[in-house]
């Protein structure tokens, strides 16, 4: 199966600040099937990238996602505080589909 | 508006089952795959199964292939997970989720609320 691996797993930023979160596939990933979902506590996730670099409906220009192959990026640009949550990769390019482990944006 | 509600969860001891629903409104249901994701307590995210618009194509997580069925009732808008043989390991909360698939690629767009599932005697 394909392992996502995501990086930091934990990012301490203040609002205003840029966040940057990585996404590393063990193996390549069609951009077609890798989507990016925020969580926030007691929530379901919400779809924010798909392909890679699609916003989702109603998704700030804030968010956006780049990459291709085994290495893809969500670039949060100004962080605000309704933005500290849970971030997952998904890639769904290969059977079984498979999340990263997540990465933690919190206040600082 | 596009709604997934997810019920049938609940307490079940170890080798028991259980069944999930996922009630659906505001799109086309037949149109669209679905999936099933869980959550077990403070951990991430886990693909669990999924299955095609018509029903007749499903996938499973290894985890559960064997005893987790998942199907759908178009007439209903209701997708199902029966899961069987129970484990501790299988608790978590389960979450319905919509298929999208545009020109550039797919994603699960919709999710439910999610249903509580406890394995414990």
């Amino acid at each position: 199966e394909i392992v996502l691996t995501q990086s930091p797993g934990t990012l301490s930023l203040s609002p205003g600040e840029r966040a940057t979160l990585s996404c590393r596939a063990s193996q390549s990933v069609s951009s077609s099937y890798l989507a990016w979902y925020q969580q926030k506590p007691g929530q379901a996730p919400r779809l924010l990238i798909y392909s890679a670099s699609s916003r989702a409906t109603g998704i700030p220009d804030r968010f956006s996602g780049s990459g291709s192959g085994t290495d893809f990026t969500l670039t949060i640009t100004r962080l605000e505080p309704e933005d500290f949550a849970v971030y997952y990769c998904q890639q769904s390019d290969k059977s079984p589909r498979t999340f990263g482990q997540g990465t933690k944006v919190e206040i600082k | 508006e596009v709604q997934l509600v997810e019920s049938g969860g609940g307490l079940v001891q170890p080798g028991g089952s259980l069944r999930l629903s996922c009630a659906a409104s505001g799109f086309t249901f037949s149109s669209y795959a679905m999936s099933w994701v869980r959550q077990a307590p403070g951990k991430g995210l886990e693909w669990v199964s999924a299955i095609s618009g018509s029903g007749s194509t499903t996938y499973y997580a290894d985890s559960v292939k064997g005893r987790f069925t998942i199907s759908r009732d178009n007439s209903q808008n209701t997708q199902y997970l029966q899961m069987n043989s129970l484990r501790a390991e299988d608790t978590a909360v389960y979450f319905c989720a919509k298929r999208a698939c545009s020109t550039t690629g797919c994603a699960d767009d919709y999710w439910g609320q999610g249903a509580q599932v406890t394995v414990s005697s």
